[in-house]
């Protein structure tokens, strides 16, 4: 059975702090790594990973796959109020199936 | 504008009652998906479709049906043999590899949601 597990669950902040959330996985024929952000409504995408080793970046955020170790990063620098939200990770395989994380719920308090 | 609808945005049943969830997109993707989403959890995978007329069990299928007889459109059905249906309902779609989208750039996007309570 797909796994994708998200650490830490909950994470509380202040404006300014650095935050690394983990995502570890276990599935057959892995195919790509999603990170979306999710505030009160649908998740927005954030990246897409499908190769080890090449950081995404976009602003303060990044993050990075290792494809042999099996866990994804999401880094967020200089956080923010308006960070704040449940980042949710997903693994889809060449099959097409999906499998998300229970996500980490991030607050960033002023 | 090209997106993803889900319609209606609430949605309230009574226990026994069979209801579907309208997902439409005009994004021309082949792949589309519905999840529901619990408090305080993630998206768990009810069933998802690659191409017109097929389509696969996610990991919570029972008590769902689908059909997919049209690119654009793939409703959900919620039956009265789903044991727990009140949840928050999302819908997504992508394109897939190979199919024309940008190197990289199959990711799925979501529609805005629908929150069925069946009491």
């Amino acid at each position: 059975e797909d796994k994708v597990v998200q650490s830490p669950l909950s994470l509380v902040v202040h404006e300014g702090d650095t935050v690394t959330l983990n995502c570890s996985y276990e599935v057959t024929n892995f195919r790509s790594l999603l990170w979306y952000k999710q505030e009160k409504k649908a998740p927005t995408f954030l990246f897409m990973l499908t190769s080890s080793g090449i950081e995404k970046k976009s602003g303060r955020l990044s993050s990075i796959l290792d494809k042999k170790e099996l866990f994804s990063i999401l880094n967020i620098t200089a956080t923010q109020t308006g960070d704040s939200a449940i980042y949710l990770c997903a693994v889809v395989t060449n099959a097409g199936k999906s499998t998300f994380g229970d996500g980490t719920t991030l607050t960033v308090k002023p | 504008d090209g997106g993803i609808t889900q319609s209606p945005k609430y949605l309230f049943r009574k226990e026994g009652q069979n209801v579907t969830l309208s997902c439409e997109q005009n994004l021309n993707h082949d792949a589309m998906y519905w999840y529901r989403q619990d408090p305080g959890q993630g998206l768990r995978l009810i069933y998802y479709s690659q191409i017109v007329n097929d389509f696969q069990k996610g990991d919570i299928a029972e008590g769902y049906s689908v059909s997919r007889e049209k690119k654009e459109s793939f409703p959900l059905t919620v039956t009265s043999a789903q044991k727990n249906p009140t949840a928050f309902y999302l819908c997504a779609s992508s394109t897939l590899p190979g199919q024309g989208a940008p190197a990289g750039r199959y990711e799925q996007y979501f529609g805005p949601g629908t929150r069925l309570t069946v009491t």
